[in-house]
Protein backbone atom coordinates (compact mmCIF):
# COMPACT_ATOMS: atom_id res chain seq x y z
CA UNK A 1 0.00 0.00 0.00
CA UNK A 2 0.86 3.50 0.19
CA UNK A 3 3.36 4.92 2.05
CA UNK A 4 4.34 8.23 3.52
CA UNK A 5 7.41 8.78 5.11
CA UNK A 6 8.28 11.84 7.48
CA UNK A 7 11.74 12.93 8.83
CA UNK A 8 12.94 13.63 11.41
CA UNK A 9 11.26 11.96 13.72
CA UNK A 10 12.46 14.57 16.41
CA UNK A 11 13.53 17.88 16.44
CA UNK A 12 14.70 20.24 19.30
CA UNK A 13 15.58 23.74 18.09
CA UNK A 14 16.59 27.01 20.23
CA UNK A 15 14.16 29.69 19.43
CA UNK A 16 15.03 31.68 16.40
CA UNK A 17 16.89 28.96 15.16
CA UNK A 18 15.69 27.37 12.03
CA UNK A 19 13.37 23.86 11.30
CA UNK A 20 12.74 21.45 8.40
CA UNK A 21 10.67 18.26 8.07
CA UNK A 22 10.75 16.41 4.70
CA UNK A 23 7.85 14.03 4.03
CA UNK A 24 8.56 11.03 1.28
CA UNK A 25 5.69 8.95 -0.59
CA UNK A 26 6.35 5.81 -2.09
CA UNK A 27 3.85 6.28 -4.80
CA UNK A 28 2.91 9.24 -6.93
CA UNK A 29 0.36 11.98 -4.85
CA UNK A 30 -2.44 13.83 -6.26
CA UNK A 31 -1.60 16.62 -3.60
CA UNK A 32 -0.06 16.31 -0.41
CA UNK A 33 -1.23 18.67 2.69
CA UNK A 34 -0.01 19.51 6.12
CA UNK A 35 -1.06 19.62 9.22
CA UNK A 36 -0.10 21.03 12.89
CA UNK A 37 -1.03 19.22 16.21
CA UNK A 38 -0.68 21.26 18.87
CA UNK A 39 0.47 18.83 22.51
CA UNK A 40 -3.11 17.03 23.62
CA UNK A 41 -4.53 18.22 20.81
CA UNK A 42 -6.27 17.31 17.45
CA UNK A 43 -4.38 18.07 13.89
CA UNK A 44 -5.78 21.31 12.47
CA UNK A 45 -4.83 21.53 8.34
CA UNK A 46 -2.22 24.30 7.33
CA UNK A 47 -2.10 24.02 3.62
CA UNK A 48 -2.55 22.23 0.42
CA UNK A 49 0.07 21.68 -2.32
CA UNK A 50 -1.39 20.57 -5.51
CA UNK A 51 0.86 21.25 -8.44
CA UNK A 52 4.67 19.78 -9.23
CA UNK A 53 7.23 21.79 -7.73
CA UNK A 54 4.53 24.43 -5.80
CA UNK A 55 5.91 26.40 -3.30
CA UNK A 56 3.71 28.50 -0.80
CA UNK A 57 4.42 30.91 2.39
CA UNK A 58 2.81 31.70 5.46
CA UNK A 59 4.69 34.38 7.15
CA UNK A 60 7.64 31.70 8.56
CA UNK A 61 6.46 28.57 7.14
CA UNK A 62 7.28 27.60 3.57
CA UNK A 63 6.02 24.65 1.92
CA UNK A 64 7.39 23.16 -1.22
CA UNK A 65 5.76 20.11 -3.41
CA UNK A 66 8.49 18.24 -5.62
CA UNK A 67 8.48 17.93 -9.24
CA UNK A 68 7.62 14.68 -9.27
CA UNK A 69 5.15 14.74 -6.43
CA UNK A 70 6.67 11.91 -3.98
CA UNK A 71 8.06 14.62 -1.94
CA UNK A 72 7.59 17.39 0.14
CA UNK A 73 9.03 19.92 2.79
CA UNK A 74 8.16 22.62 5.62
CA UNK A 75 10.65 24.86 6.70
CA UNK A 76 10.04 27.57 9.20
CA UNK A 77 12.54 30.24 9.76
CA UNK A 78 13.12 31.67 13.02
CA UNK A 79 10.96 29.16 15.06
CA UNK A 80 9.15 30.67 18.25
CA UNK A 81 7.60 28.81 20.95
CA UNK A 82 4.18 28.83 19.76
CA UNK A 83 5.68 26.78 16.67
CA UNK A 84 5.82 23.59 19.29
CA UNK A 85 3.78 21.00 18.48
CA UNK A 86 4.30 18.15 15.87
CA UNK A 87 3.95 18.46 12.29
CA UNK A 88 2.33 15.76 9.87
CA UNK A 89 2.13 16.06 5.76
CA UNK A 90 -0.31 13.76 4.69
CA UNK A 91 -0.72 12.56 0.77
CA UNK A 92 -3.63 11.60 -1.60
CA UNK A 93 -3.29 8.94 -4.27
CA UNK A 94 -3.24 9.24 -7.92
CA UNK A 95 -4.25 5.96 -9.20
CA UNK A 96 -7.19 3.69 -8.30
CA UNK A 97 -10.72 5.19 -6.70
CA UNK A 98 -9.76 5.45 -3.18
CA UNK A 99 -9.52 8.73 -1.85
CA UNK A 100 -7.70 7.96 1.20
CA UNK A 101 -5.62 10.56 3.21
CA UNK A 102 -2.46 8.51 4.01
CA UNK A 103 -0.88 10.52 7.10
CA UNK A 104 3.39 10.99 7.51
CA UNK A 105 4.35 9.58 11.12
CA UNK A 106 4.98 13.27 11.67
CA UNK A 107 7.51 15.62 13.14
CA UNK A 108 7.72 16.52 16.65
CA UNK A 109 9.32 19.96 17.00
CA UNK A 110 10.29 21.11 20.83
CA UNK A 111 11.44 24.88 20.71
CA UNK A 112 13.57 25.83 23.68
CA UNK A 113 13.50 29.49 24.93
CA UNK B 1 -21.54 25.85 14.66
CA UNK B 2 -20.28 23.84 11.78
CA UNK B 3 -17.60 21.26 12.74
CA UNK B 4 -16.72 17.73 13.88
CA UNK B 5 -17.89 16.16 16.85
CA UNK B 6 -16.62 13.11 19.26
CA UNK B 7 -17.60 11.85 22.12
CA UNK B 8 -16.60 11.42 24.90
CA UNK B 9 -13.59 12.56 25.11
CA UNK B 10 -12.35 10.02 27.27
CA UNK B 11 -13.76 6.20 27.66
CA UNK B 12 -12.63 3.21 30.20
CA UNK B 13 -13.90 -0.37 29.45
CA UNK B 14 -12.79 -3.54 30.91
CA UNK B 15 -11.17 -5.73 28.36
CA UNK B 16 -13.23 -8.28 26.13
CA UNK B 17 -16.08 -5.49 26.23
CA UNK B 18 -17.15 -4.00 22.82
CA UNK B 19 -17.17 -0.10 23.08
CA UNK B 20 -18.62 2.36 20.13
CA UNK B 21 -17.27 5.73 19.70
CA UNK B 22 -19.39 8.92 18.37
CA UNK B 23 -18.41 10.87 15.43
CA UNK B 24 -20.95 13.56 14.31
CA UNK B 25 -20.49 16.16 11.49
CA UNK B 26 -22.49 19.18 10.18
CA UNK B 27 -20.29 20.22 7.40
CA UNK B 28 -22.11 18.48 4.53
CA UNK B 29 -19.00 16.48 3.83
CA UNK B 30 -18.98 13.22 2.00
CA UNK B 31 -15.96 11.12 3.38
CA UNK B 32 -14.99 10.30 6.60
CA UNK B 33 -12.72 8.57 8.28
CA UNK B 34 -11.10 7.25 11.42
CA UNK B 35 -7.86 7.04 12.70
CA UNK B 36 -5.97 6.01 15.37
CA UNK B 37 -3.06 7.53 16.91
CA UNK B 38 -0.48 5.90 19.45
CA UNK B 39 2.23 7.74 21.43
CA UNK B 40 5.04 9.04 19.45
CA UNK B 41 2.83 7.96 16.20
CA UNK B 42 1.22 9.25 13.45
CA UNK B 43 -1.75 8.46 11.90
CA UNK B 44 -2.93 5.10 10.79
CA UNK B 45 -6.02 4.71 9.17
CA UNK B 46 -9.16 2.11 10.00
CA UNK B 47 -11.82 2.69 8.25
CA UNK B 48 -12.62 5.32 5.58
CA UNK B 49 -16.44 6.29 3.87
CA UNK B 50 -17.12 8.00 0.89
CA UNK B 51 -20.69 7.63 0.76
CA UNK B 52 -23.73 6.64 2.84
CA UNK B 53 -24.03 2.81 3.35
CA UNK B 54 -20.16 2.39 1.63
CA UNK B 55 -16.78 2.15 3.43
CA UNK B 56 -13.69 0.27 3.04
CA UNK B 57 -11.14 -1.01 5.13
CA UNK B 58 -7.63 1.21 5.83
CA UNK B 59 -4.64 0.03 7.09
CA UNK B 60 -5.33 -1.46 10.51
CA UNK B 61 -9.10 -2.49 10.54
CA UNK B 62 -8.60 -5.83 12.33
CA UNK B 63 -11.19 -5.43 14.82
CA UNK B 64 -12.64 -2.48 14.34
CA UNK B 65 -16.08 -1.89 12.63
CA UNK B 66 -18.01 1.02 11.38
CA UNK B 67 -21.36 2.13 9.87
CA UNK B 68 -22.63 4.95 7.69
CA UNK B 69 -26.38 4.78 7.84
CA UNK B 70 -26.49 8.60 7.89
CA UNK B 71 -24.25 11.43 6.03
CA UNK B 72 -23.81 13.06 9.39
CA UNK B 73 -22.35 10.03 11.55
CA UNK B 74 -19.61 7.47 11.24
CA UNK B 75 -19.35 5.72 14.65
CA UNK B 76 -17.04 3.33 15.38
CA UNK B 77 -17.29 0.19 17.13
CA UNK B 78 -13.63 -1.30 19.04
CA UNK B 79 -14.27 -4.81 19.43
CA UNK B 80 -12.82 -7.50 21.82
CA UNK B 81 -11.31 -9.00 18.96
CA UNK B 82 -8.79 -5.68 18.60
CA UNK B 83 -5.98 -6.69 20.60
CA UNK B 84 -4.22 -3.62 21.80
CA UNK B 85 -7.71 -1.00 21.82
CA UNK B 86 -5.90 1.41 24.61
CA UNK B 87 -5.08 4.48 21.45
CA UNK B 88 -6.30 8.26 20.16
CA UNK B 89 -8.56 7.72 17.97
CA UNK B 90 -9.46 10.19 15.38
CA UNK B 91 -12.20 11.04 13.30
CA UNK B 92 -12.19 13.19 10.58
CA UNK B 93 -14.32 14.79 7.41
CA UNK B 94 -14.02 16.13 4.16
CA UNK B 95 -15.51 17.03 0.81
CA UNK B 96 -14.85 14.78 -1.97
CA UNK B 97 -12.38 16.85 -3.78
CA UNK B 98 -9.56 16.26 -2.19
CA UNK B 99 -9.98 19.39 -0.19
CA UNK B 100 -8.47 19.32 3.50
CA UNK B 101 -9.73 17.32 6.79
CA UNK B 102 -11.22 18.44 9.67
CA UNK B 103 -10.59 16.29 13.01
CA UNK B 104 -12.66 16.07 15.87
CA UNK B 105 -11.43 16.77 19.11
CA UNK B 106 -10.67 12.80 19.91
CA UNK B 107 -11.71 10.22 22.27
CA UNK B 108 -8.73 8.89 24.29
CA UNK B 109 -10.08 5.10 24.73
CA UNK B 110 -8.57 2.90 27.84
CA UNK B 111 -9.03 -0.79 28.76
CA UNK B 112 -8.32 -2.37 31.53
Amino acid sequence: GQQVMQIPQYQHVQEGEDFTTYCNSSTTLSNIQWYKQRPGGHPVFLIQLVKSGEVKKQKRLTFQFGEAKKNSSLHITATQTTDVGTYFCAGRKTSGSARQLTFGSGTQLTVLP
Amino acid sequence: DGGITQSPKYLFRKEGQNVTLSCEQNLNHDAMYWYRQDPGQGLRLIYYSQIVNDFQKGDIAEGYSVSREKKESFPLTVTSAQKNPTAFYLCASSFLSLTEAFFGQGTRLTVV
